[in-house]
């Protein structure tokens, strides 16, 4: 059975701070990695996914994240945060069946003005 | 917005009754799928319909059972519903069994 893990589960940083949110899985086969975000009183929205190719992806709203298969990490990242970045962020994964995201416990990410 | 509907927006049940949670998904989507959200956890897959068919199930007891029609709307059934029902009940669409899932805003259940 597949697993996630996220490593923190409530950051806080200033506008501008740059942020990292540590995501690992487990499953010994290929997966299809995906970080999702939840705003405030909205549905779950995709940020960005990884499939095959380049390890780094790049999602909207300036994210990225870098699959590194040695470490089984995907770890989502942004340079500089903004005020309308605070929201729940969820890494998951599925596999090559695909019926069956596996998700995170979600990092929930506050940004002070 | 994705396209993807539920409703209703919020329920609140007494426990051993019975649930109906309804799920429209984005137009060409062939696939549906049934997530659970506890407050302060992430999603947990409740099952997955591809054509009419149930294409994969986690780990949730019988009493939750589900149905997808011809136009690939679906829904969620939950019988003698227990306190630790209470929770998001999300929908995603697929375009084909396989590949982003665009989630609905979900449906709140409280049960008391």
């Amino acid at each position: 059975a597949q697993s996630v893990s996220q490593h923190n589960h409530h950051v806080i940083l200033s506008e501008a701070a740059s942020l990292e949110l540590g995501c690992n899985y487990s499953y010994g086969g290929t997966v299809n990695l995906f970080w999702y975000v939840q705003y405030p009183g909205q549905h779950l929205q995709l940020l960005l996914k990884y499939f095959s190719g380049d390890p780094l992806v790049k999602g909207i709203k300036g994210f990225e994240a870098e699959f590194i298969k040695s470490k089984f990490s995907f770890n989502l990242r942004k340079p500089s945060v903004q005020w309308s970045d605070t929201a729940e962020y969820f890494c998951a994964v599925n596999d090559d069946a695909g019926n069956m995201l596996t998700f995170g416990g979600g990092t929930r990410l506050m940004v002070k003005p | 917005e994705t396209g993807v509907t539920q409703s209703p927006t919020h329920l609140i049940k007494t426990r051993g009754q019975q649930v109906t949670l309804r799920c429209s998904s984005q137009s060409g989507h062939n696939t549906v799928s049934w997530y659970q959200q506890a407050l302060g956890q992430g999603p947990q897959f409740i099952f997955q319909y591809y054509r009419e068919e149930e294409n994969g199930r986690g780990n949730f007891p019988p009493r939750f059972s589900g149905l997808q029609f011809p136009n690939y709307s679906s829904e969620l059934n939950v019988n003698a519903l227990e306190l630790d029902d209470s929770a998001l009940y999300l929908c995603a669409s697929v375009p084909d069994r396989v590949g982003e899932q665009y989630f609905g805003p979900g449906t709140r259940l409280t049960v008391t």
